[in-house]
């Protein structure tokens, strides 16, 4: 399974576009990635997912470079609500493994 | 709220006692999941199923962990018994077949609390 690094934490303001990449260099032909967002005592939930270039949906997009070794995750114009972890996940039928993920403050 | 139902969504008990957790995956869904998360770090995958089959339980600590799927649809998870470091978030997941491009969809989780 794909080995990912993610920044441990960043901050934002509101209404500001953030950016988190995710570093994937083992990644197989086969791997898709995977994005979740978690809350405090919640599951994690599915944001998005891409195989490559680009993927858009209505609370993300997605950017994947050609070599596929990195991806990043974009989130426009953040609220206070976007506060979470955030996983990054590489892998094929099974995508198991969970790094520790970005921690996401979003500030006033 | 989520669409995996979990219970109970909190659990005390004290070390050497068993505990269970229950999970009903999103209707149709042949791949479950349990994982656990310890405070502060991703979840960690115990166990998956595809209907009612175990794939991969390499993770499951099975001298003292069980789980079982028996018609292919809701499953349960036992610790017998249970120790302090148990304490931590399980977590249930489902998709649709677990092939390449199926999320997964998770549910809230059960936190146990070992005493």
């Amino acid at each position: 399974l794909a080995k990912t690094t993610q920044p441990i934490s960043m901050d934002s303001y509101e209404g500001q576009e953030v950016n988190i990449t995710c570093s994937h260099n083992n990644i197989a032909t086969n791997d898709y990635i995977t994005w979740y967002q978690q809350f405090p005592s919640q599951g994690p939930r599915f944001i998005i997912q891409g195989y490559k270039t680009k993927v858009t949906n209505e609370v993300a997009s997605l950017f994947i470079p050609a070599d596929r070794k990195s991806s990043t995750l974009s989130l426009p114009r953040v609220s206070l609500s976007d506060t979470a972890v955030y996983y990054c996940l590489v892998g094929g039928a099974r995508q198991l493994t969970f790094g520790s993920g970005t921690q996401l403050t979003v500030l006033p | 709220e989520a669409e995996v139902a979990q219970s109970p969504r909190y659990k005390i008990t004290e070390k050497s006692q068993a505990v269970a957790f229950w999970c009903d995956p999103i209707s149709g869904h042949a791949t479950l999941y349990w994982y656990r998360q310890i405070l502060g770090q991703g979840p960690e995958l115990l166990v998956q199923f595809q209907d009612e089959s175990v794939v991969d339980d390499s993770q499951l600590p099975k001298d003292r962990f069980s789980a079982e799927r028996l018609k292919g649809v809701d499953s349960t998870l036992k610790i017998q018994p249970a120790e302090l470091g148990d304490s931590a978030m399980y977590l249930c997941a489902s998709s649709k077949d677990g092939t390449l491009n199926q999320p997964q969809h998770f549910g809230d989780g059960t936190r146990l609390s070992i005493l």
